[in-house]
This record gives structure tokens, sequence and C-alpha cells, in this order.
């Protein structure tokens, strides 16, 4: 059976929903900011990231937003679909250290 | 994950057996990682390398020994296998700068 991803948080939406993920991160001098999805039995795939300098960015059909006074990010994933199912993680970077959250289970609905 | 190979897939070891994970690069980077990934947890890490000829110690390194044979290759071996190091083990690279690091598709090793 598959063990990545048990015991997470799941959040679980319809198809065609939007969706947004959030994450909680604890360093103040991270400058760099990355989210990563994770498919069953694959390695983790980068999906966007974004500078501390910055506060959003939009890539195709997401959108990180970033609030660096309460230390908190967030993934939007517009219009979800079926192959958006899957384990999103972010990371915080500072330096050469990268610090990866646990993970929420993303579940799309038909 | 186009870039970064391992090998093996797959891998059940008994207890105090030895054994060689490999990972290969084809996208030049520098910097290479070892992860571990655990049900429930963020991934940790083992040990990396931030160019030929060195390697550094990571959050989790107790067990483990690395080899960064060239620029491609970085290998991560477990002299005497023990179930606590039942995980999923992912390779990373990265590049300069503010880059993300790109994963291979890990490998899954289970120690009776």
């Amino acid at each position: 059976g598959e063990s990545v991803g048990l015991h997470l948080p799941t959040l679980s939406v319809q198809e065609g929903d939007n969706s947004i993920i959030n994450c909680a991160y604890s360093n103040s001098a991270s400058d760099y900011f990355i989210w990563y999805k994770q498919e069953s039995g694959k390695g983790p795939q980068f999906i966007i990231d974004i500078r501390s300098n910055m506060d959003k960015r939009q890539g195709q059909r997401v959108t990180v937003l970033l609030n660096k006074t309460v230390k908190h990010l967030s993934l939007q994933i517009a219009a979800t679909q079926p192959g958006d199912s899957a384990v999103y993680f972010c990371a915080e970077i500072y330096g050469q250290n990268f610090v990866f959250g646990p993970g929420t289970r993303l579940s799309v609905l038909p | 994950n186009a870039g970064v190979t391992q090998t093996p897939k797959f891998q059940v070891l008994k207890t105090g057996q030895s054994m060689t994970l490999q990972c290969a690069q084809d996208m030049n980077h520098n910097s290479m990682y070892w992860y571990r990934q655990d049900p429930g947890m963020g991934l940790r890490l083992i040990y990396y390398s931030a160019s030929e000829g060195t390697t550094d110690k990571g959050e989790v390194p107790n067990g483990y020994n690395v080899s960064r044979l060239n620029k491609r290759e970085f290998s991560l071996r477990l002299e005497s296998a023990a179930p606590s190091q039942t995980s999923v083990y992912f390779c990373a690279i990265r590049g300069q700068g503010h880059q993300p690091q790109h994963f291979g598709d890990g490998t899954r090793l289970s120690i009776l």
C-alpha cells in the first residue's frame, strides 16, 4: 500500500470548484517558499514558488499567497480537476535549508 | 520526474543487511540531497552535497553514509539496515540561487 500521505489532513473539493490549501511556516528569516504536488507512488513535483519580497504570484490555474505577518502561505487551485488529486506540501527555505511541511491530501469529488 | 533517476525503485532487506541506493542526474546541478519520507511527516534531510567532493550531514544522518562519486551521481548507503530505516527515500537536485529542488521518484525500502 501507499505509505506516503497517511494520517494527513484531507481537503475534499467538488470538481470545478476552487481549492485553497494552507501552510504555516516557522522561520521569519525564510526568504523563499515553494509548493509541491506529490501523486501516489511518485516524487514531489514543483508547482509554484514565491520569494519573500512578494505577496502573490500566479501560475496556470494556481496562485500562491504569502502573508509574512502571520507566517502563512496558501495555494489556490482554480477549477479543480480530478488530476489535481494528490498530496500538496509547502517548503520554506532559508539559506541552504529546506524545511518541508507534512502536507495536505486533496481529494476531488466527481 | 525527468532529470533525476533513482535505483532501485523497491527493495526489501533483512535487518543487518547492507545496500546502496543510487541517484543520478542529467541536469548538471551542483547540489544533490537525500531525504526520507515517513507517514504523516515532512521530508527529512539525511545528507546533502553542495558540490562534487563535498558532503554534509542533515537532520537524520545516523545509520547512513553517502558518496558523491562525481557531479552526476550521489549514493546513499545503509551499512547495517534496521527496521527504523523502513521508509521512502528521495534524491533531489538543485541549481544555484533561488531555485526549487527537483526530485526523483523514490526508492521504497522495507526492512524486516
